[in-house]
Protein backbone atom coordinates (compact mmCIF):
# COMPACT_ATOMS: atom_id res chain seq x y z
CA UNK A 1 0.00 0.00 0.00
CA UNK A 2 1.26 3.64 -0.76
CA UNK A 3 1.55 5.96 1.56
CA UNK A 4 -0.36 8.03 -0.21
CA UNK A 5 -3.64 7.49 -2.10
CA UNK A 6 -5.67 10.04 -4.50
CA UNK A 7 -8.52 9.41 -7.03
CA UNK A 8 -6.45 10.73 -10.29
CA UNK A 9 -9.97 11.07 -11.69
CA UNK A 10 -10.38 13.09 -13.62
CA UNK A 11 -13.58 15.57 -12.27
CA UNK A 12 -15.58 17.73 -14.42
CA UNK A 13 -17.78 20.38 -12.67
CA UNK A 14 -20.01 23.33 -13.44
CA UNK A 15 -19.09 26.76 -12.46
CA UNK A 16 -20.29 27.57 -9.06
CA UNK A 17 -20.16 24.03 -8.16
CA UNK A 18 -18.67 22.51 -4.65
CA UNK A 19 -15.78 20.08 -5.01
CA UNK A 20 -14.26 17.47 -3.00
CA UNK A 21 -11.07 16.32 -3.17
CA UNK A 22 -9.61 13.43 -0.77
CA UNK A 23 -6.68 11.32 -0.10
CA UNK A 24 -5.99 8.77 2.62
CA UNK A 25 -2.86 8.34 4.03
CA UNK A 26 -1.59 4.99 6.26
CA UNK A 27 0.81 6.43 9.10
CA UNK A 28 -0.36 7.47 11.49
CA UNK A 29 2.59 9.59 12.48
CA UNK A 30 2.27 12.35 10.33
CA UNK A 31 1.72 15.42 11.44
CA UNK A 32 1.54 17.96 8.58
CA UNK A 33 -0.71 17.68 5.30
CA UNK A 34 -0.80 19.90 2.74
CA UNK A 35 -2.85 20.60 -1.09
CA UNK A 36 -0.28 21.38 -4.06
CA UNK A 37 -2.07 23.10 -6.70
CA UNK A 38 -0.20 22.75 -10.53
CA UNK A 39 -1.21 23.99 -13.50
CA UNK A 40 -0.97 22.86 -17.02
CA UNK A 41 3.08 23.16 -17.54
CA UNK A 42 3.96 24.57 -14.28
CA UNK A 43 5.27 23.58 -10.98
CA UNK A 44 3.06 22.52 -8.31
CA UNK A 45 2.13 25.82 -6.08
CA UNK A 46 1.35 25.59 -2.14
CA UNK A 47 -2.39 26.41 -1.51
CA UNK A 48 -2.55 25.37 2.20
CA UNK A 49 -1.11 23.53 5.07
CA UNK A 50 -2.92 22.07 8.09
CA UNK A 51 -1.16 20.32 11.17
CA UNK A 52 -2.69 17.75 13.03
CA UNK A 53 -6.49 17.00 12.74
CA UNK A 54 -9.21 19.83 12.33
CA UNK A 55 -10.13 22.27 9.36
CA UNK A 56 -8.37 25.28 7.83
CA UNK A 57 -10.07 27.80 5.71
CA UNK A 58 -8.77 30.05 3.43
CA UNK A 59 -11.02 32.33 1.14
CA UNK A 60 -13.34 29.48 -0.96
CA UNK A 61 -11.05 26.82 -0.40
CA UNK A 62 -10.96 24.69 3.08
CA UNK A 63 -8.85 22.06 3.86
CA UNK A 64 -9.75 19.23 6.48
CA UNK A 65 -7.98 16.41 8.04
CA UNK A 66 -9.51 13.23 10.20
CA UNK A 67 -6.78 11.65 11.62
CA UNK A 68 -8.43 8.89 13.43
CA UNK A 69 -9.58 7.57 9.20
CA UNK A 70 -6.32 8.71 7.95
CA UNK A 71 -8.40 11.21 5.68
CA UNK A 72 -7.65 14.25 4.31
CA UNK A 73 -9.98 16.84 1.79
CA UNK A 74 -9.86 19.92 -0.36
CA UNK A 75 -13.50 21.55 -0.55
CA UNK A 76 -13.59 24.14 -3.21
CA UNK A 77 -17.12 26.16 -2.99
CA UNK A 78 -18.27 28.14 -6.07
CA UNK A 79 -15.83 26.88 -7.84
CA UNK A 80 -14.55 28.76 -11.16
CA UNK A 81 -13.10 27.97 -14.42
CA UNK A 82 -9.47 29.70 -13.23
CA UNK A 83 -9.58 26.43 -10.44
CA UNK A 84 -9.06 23.99 -13.30
CA UNK A 85 -5.93 22.27 -12.69
CA UNK A 86 -4.51 19.35 -10.86
CA UNK A 87 -4.42 19.18 -7.26
CA UNK A 88 -1.69 16.79 -5.10
CA UNK A 89 -2.07 16.04 -1.48
CA UNK A 90 0.99 15.80 0.08
CA UNK A 91 2.45 14.42 3.55
CA UNK A 92 5.16 15.88 5.32
CA UNK A 93 7.60 12.66 6.27
CA UNK A 94 10.46 13.47 7.83
CA UNK A 95 12.44 15.84 5.74
CA UNK A 96 10.71 15.21 2.04
CA UNK A 97 6.91 15.49 0.89
CA UNK A 98 4.82 12.26 -0.12
CA UNK A 99 2.53 13.10 -2.84
CA UNK A 100 -0.77 11.83 -4.07
CA UNK A 101 -0.83 10.88 -7.75
CA UNK A 102 -2.82 13.58 -8.26
CA UNK A 103 -6.64 14.96 -9.12
CA UNK A 104 -7.19 16.55 -12.16
CA UNK A 105 -9.84 18.96 -11.81
CA UNK A 106 -11.88 20.83 -14.69
CA UNK A 107 -14.68 23.47 -14.49
CA UNK A 108 -16.61 24.66 -17.15
CA UNK A 109 -18.67 27.76 -17.35
CA UNK B 1 8.13 33.74 -6.37
CA UNK B 2 10.68 31.89 -4.69
CA UNK B 3 14.18 32.12 -6.70
CA UNK B 4 14.32 28.73 -8.07
CA UNK B 5 15.64 28.21 -11.67
CA UNK B 6 15.92 24.37 -13.38
CA UNK B 7 18.18 24.11 -16.65
CA UNK B 8 17.47 23.28 -18.88
CA UNK B 9 13.83 23.39 -19.63
CA UNK B 10 13.65 21.01 -22.43
CA UNK B 11 16.24 18.51 -23.13
CA UNK B 12 16.04 15.64 -26.32
CA UNK B 13 18.68 13.15 -25.48
CA UNK B 14 19.79 9.92 -26.96
CA UNK B 15 19.93 6.31 -24.89
CA UNK B 16 22.70 5.87 -23.49
CA UNK B 17 23.91 9.62 -23.12
CA UNK B 18 25.02 11.35 -19.90
CA UNK B 19 22.70 13.81 -18.85
CA UNK B 20 22.74 16.20 -16.12
CA UNK B 21 20.05 18.60 -14.82
CA UNK B 22 20.73 22.21 -12.55
CA UNK B 23 18.36 23.74 -9.87
CA UNK B 24 19.99 26.84 -8.72
CA UNK B 25 18.20 28.47 -6.04
CA UNK B 26 18.68 32.10 -4.56
CA UNK B 27 16.76 31.79 -1.53
CA UNK B 28 19.44 30.10 0.87
CA UNK B 29 16.93 27.33 1.37
CA UNK B 30 18.78 24.31 3.82
CA UNK B 31 16.70 21.61 1.95
CA UNK B 32 16.96 20.57 -1.94
CA UNK B 33 14.85 17.95 -4.00
CA UNK B 34 14.87 16.11 -6.93
CA UNK B 35 11.07 14.10 -7.96
CA UNK B 36 10.34 13.41 -11.47
CA UNK B 37 6.38 13.16 -12.47
CA UNK B 38 5.17 10.88 -14.55
CA UNK B 39 1.69 10.33 -15.74
CA UNK B 40 0.01 7.47 -13.09
CA UNK B 41 2.23 8.19 -10.77
CA UNK B 42 2.30 11.64 -9.71
CA UNK B 43 5.73 13.23 -7.81
CA UNK B 44 8.18 10.44 -6.68
CA UNK B 45 10.76 11.70 -4.87
CA UNK B 46 14.18 10.94 -6.59
CA UNK B 47 17.17 12.32 -4.36
CA UNK B 48 17.19 15.20 -1.60
CA UNK B 49 19.73 16.92 0.12
CA UNK B 50 20.09 18.41 3.59
CA UNK B 51 23.45 20.70 3.06
CA UNK B 52 26.02 20.98 0.74
CA UNK B 53 27.77 17.56 0.21
CA UNK B 54 25.07 15.98 2.03
CA UNK B 55 22.66 13.74 0.33
CA UNK B 56 20.14 10.93 0.63
CA UNK B 57 18.31 8.94 -1.82
CA UNK B 58 14.68 8.85 -2.19
CA UNK B 59 12.10 6.33 -4.08
CA UNK B 60 13.29 6.31 -6.98
CA UNK B 61 16.81 7.00 -7.04
CA UNK B 62 17.97 4.10 -9.20
CA UNK B 63 19.98 5.35 -12.18
CA UNK B 64 20.58 8.63 -11.00
CA UNK B 65 23.18 10.52 -8.84
CA UNK B 66 23.22 13.77 -7.25
CA UNK B 67 25.73 16.39 -6.32
CA UNK B 68 25.68 19.82 -4.04
CA UNK B 69 28.79 21.29 -4.00
CA UNK B 70 27.39 24.76 -3.12
CA UNK B 71 24.40 25.79 -1.14
CA UNK B 72 22.72 27.16 -3.92
CA UNK B 73 23.00 24.33 -7.05
CA UNK B 74 21.53 20.71 -6.86
CA UNK B 75 22.83 18.80 -9.95
CA UNK B 76 20.99 15.75 -10.79
CA UNK B 77 22.79 13.07 -13.77
CA UNK B 78 21.55 10.49 -15.41
CA UNK B 79 24.62 8.64 -15.94
CA UNK B 80 22.85 6.97 -18.92
CA UNK B 81 19.75 7.75 -20.17
CA UNK B 82 17.42 4.82 -20.92
CA UNK B 83 13.32 5.28 -22.11
CA UNK B 84 12.08 4.96 -18.56
CA UNK B 85 13.75 8.34 -17.71
CA UNK B 86 11.85 10.46 -20.33
CA UNK B 87 9.48 12.54 -17.43
CA UNK B 88 9.03 15.68 -15.84
CA UNK B 89 11.98 16.89 -13.26
CA UNK B 90 10.80 19.27 -10.96
CA UNK B 91 13.40 20.76 -8.55
CA UNK B 92 11.72 21.77 -5.00
CA UNK B 93 13.51 23.49 -1.76
CA UNK B 94 12.42 24.29 1.65
CA UNK B 95 13.26 24.67 5.06
CA UNK B 96 11.68 21.77 6.43
CA UNK B 97 12.79 22.27 9.76
CA UNK B 98 10.90 25.78 10.30
CA UNK B 99 7.97 24.88 8.00
CA UNK B 100 6.88 22.53 6.20
CA UNK B 101 6.30 24.25 2.89
CA UNK B 102 8.19 23.16 -0.13
CA UNK B 103 8.76 25.59 -3.25
CA UNK B 104 9.00 24.06 -6.90
CA UNK B 105 10.80 25.25 -10.10
CA UNK B 106 9.16 25.00 -13.36
CA UNK B 107 10.66 21.52 -14.56
CA UNK B 108 12.92 20.23 -16.98
CA UNK B 109 11.01 18.28 -19.59
CA UNK B 110 13.16 15.56 -20.82
CA UNK B 111 12.94 12.99 -23.58
CA UNK B 112 15.04 9.97 -23.71
CA UNK B 113 14.99 8.66 -27.64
Amino acid sequence: QKEVEQDPGPLSVPEGAIVSLNCTYSNSAFQYFMWYRQYSRKGPELLMYTYSSGNKEDGRFTAQVDKSSKYISLFIRDSQPSDSATYLCAIQAGTALIFGKGTTLSVSS
Amino acid sequence: DAGITQSPRHKVTETGTPVTLRCHQTENHRYMYWYRQDPGHGLRLIHYSYGVKDTDKGEVSDGYSVSRSKTEDFLLTLESATSSQTSVYFCAISEVQKTPEAFFGQGTRLTVV
